[in-house]
């Protein structure tokens, strides 16, 4: 069965500070890969996606993910991190075959300190 | 924009009461889901609908069932509510005839169970 890890369960940052958030997944065929976030008291949303083509995926707010077929990775990076990250970010993956269904990871708790 | 409601925000309720979560969305989306979010854990899959009267169970069904009556309402339904199942829930939709797999949330429903 397909799975996502998040190694990182809480990430704490300074203001400025680079971010990179890792996301592994268990599946050998063709997967579509997504971040989602969920800001306090906000409902989840959808960060980015990567479907095919370019493996730099941008998003919006100035993040990126970029998906490594050959290490299973779709980590999430975001160059200088505001106080208004502060969140929490899944990754998740579907499979072709079940493209409906959506595996999420287990989440990673953003703190920035202003 | 797509909009996912659920009817409540938060809900308390007695164990052994039978509880119901609705959940509508505006989109004409065929596909709508139910999950759990519990900390650490991420969001577990319930059931899921791919149209009105279909139903898959997903990976937690143990507990709960669901009912798709109209093709914009997806309704969870805990026959006996116990305390394992005070949790936030996610109800979501997409529409898998774009190929976008993009799923969209509702704004949650944190339910506690006495």
């Amino acid at each position: 069965a397909q799975s996502v890890s998040q190694h990182n369960h809480h990430v704490i940052l300074s203001e400025a500070a680079s971010l990179e958030l890792g996301c592994n997944y268990s599946y050998g065929g063709t997967v579509n890969l997504f971040w989602y976030v969920q800001y306090p008291g906000q409902h989840l949303q959808l960060l980015l996606k990567y479907f095919s083509g370019d493996p730099l995926v941008k998003g919006i707010k100035g993040f990126e993910a970029e998906f490594i077929k050959s290490k299973f990775s779709f980590n999430l990076r975001k160059p200088s991190v505001q106080w208004s990250d502060t969140a929490e970010y899944f990754c998740a993956v579907s499979t072709y075959s079940s493209a409906s269904k959506i595996i999420f990871g287990s989440g990673t708790r953003l703190s920035i300190r202003p | 924009d797509v909009k996912v409601t659920q009817s409540s925000r938060y809900l308390v309720k007695r164990t052994g009461e039978k509880v119901f979560l609705e959940c509508v969305q505006d989109m004409d989306h065929e596909n709508m889901f139910w999950y759990r979010q519990d900390p650490g854990l991420g969001l577990r899959l319930i059931y899921f609908s791919y149209d009105v009267k279909m139903k898959e169970k997903g990976d937690i069904p143990e507990g709960y069932s669901v009912s798709r009556e109209k093709k914009e309402r997806f309704s969870l339904i805990l026959e006996s509510a116990s305390t394992n199942q005070t949790s936030m829930y996610l109800c979501a939709s997409h529409n898998t005839g774009t190929g976008d797999y993009e799923q969209y949330f509702g704004p949650g429903t944190r339910l506690t169970v006495t």
